[in-house]
C-alpha cells in the first residue's frame, strides 16, 4: 500500500530555532500533500495544502511566514517552522493522497513529528 | 460546531463486545472516511464510503452512511484490546476537495 514517511519523529530545540520537517511519499507520486497540527486529545487541524510546483494554500489563521512549505518534487514536501517558540510545540502530521480520482482516494499519513520548543 | 463530529468522545468496553461510534457532518460530501490513530502516531485509513453507498464492510468493521441525516456510524464487532485507539471520521468537501476531521472517539478495549 501507499506509504508516507515523515521525519524527524521528534524534535526538541530551543526557542528561536527553525525546524524543518520532511514528508515523503515512498511509492506513489503526490501532487498534493497536507500539513496538519494536532493538539492533545484533539482533532487534526489543517494548516495548509501543499501543491507540487506551486505555492501552498494556507488555511485561515495560519501564518505563511511562520510555517514555510515547499513542495519541490512529486514525492517530497517540507514544512519549516521558523523561529519556533514554545506555543509552536505540537504534533505535526503530513498526509498525501494518490492522484487517481483524487477526491475518492483516502489520505495516507506520516507518523507525525512531535515538536517541543523549550 | 465543526464538520465531522464524533460521538461519543470516549468509549470503554470489554474485549469481545461491539463498539459503535457515530459521526455527523454539515456540508455536501463526495465520501466519508474513517481513520484510526494509535497514541502518538499518524492516522491509518480504515474504510471509505461514497456518498451513493449506504453500507460497507471490511473485516470486523461495518460503516453506514445516511446522507439524509448527514451521519455515519462505525461498528467494530468482537473488539480486541488491540483496537484501543482514537477513531476519526473525515469528510471530503465536494467543492474544496479538502478533508475535515472530527474530534474523534477514544476507544478503550479492556482485556
Amino acid at each position: 500500500g501507499a506509504v508516507v514517511s515523515q521525519h524527524p519523529s521528534r524534535v526538541i530545540c530551543k526557542s528561536g530555532t527553525s525546524v524543518k520537517i520532511e514528508c515523503r511519499s515512498l511509492d506513489f507520486q503526490a501532487t498534493t500533500m497536507f500539513w496538519y497540527r494536532q493538539f492533545p486529545k484533539k482533532s487534526l487541524m489543517l494548516m495548509a495544502t501543499s501543491n507540487e510546483g506551486s505555492k501552498a494554500t494556507y488555511e485561515q489563521g495560519v501564518e505563511k511566514d511562520k510555517f514555510l512549505i515547499n513542495h519541490a518534487s512529486l514525492t517530497l514536501s517540507t514544512l519549516t517552522v521558523t523561529s519556533a517558540h514554545p506555543e509552536d510545540s505540537s504534533f505535526y502530521i503530513c498526509s498525501a493522497r494518490e492522484p487517481r480520482g483524487v477526491s475518492n482516494q483516502p489520505q495516507h499519513f506520516g507518523d507525525g513529528t512531535r515538536l517541543s520548543i523549550l | 460546531s465543526q464538520q465531522g463530529e464524533e460521538d461519543p468522545q470516549a468509549l470503554s468496553i470489554q474485549e469481545g463486545e461491539n463498539a459503535t461510534m457515530n459521526c455527523s457532518y454539515k456540508t455536501s460530501i463526495n465520501n466519508l472516511q474513517w481513520y484510526r490513530q494509535n497514541s502518538g502516531r499518524g492516522l491509518v485509513h480504515l474504510i471509505l464510503i461514497r456518498s451513493n453507498e449506504r453500507e460497507k464492510h471490511s473485516g470486523r468493521l461495518r460503516v453506514t452512511l445516511d446522507t439524509s441525516k448527514k451521519s455515519s456510524s462505525l461498528l467494530i464487532t468482537a473488539s480486541r484490546a488491540a483496537d484501543t485507539a482514537s477513531y476519526f471520521c473525515a469528510t471530503v468537501d465536494t467543492n474544496a476537495g479538502k478533508s475535515t476531521f472530527g474530534d474523534g472517539t477514544t476507544l478503550t478495549v479492556k482485556p
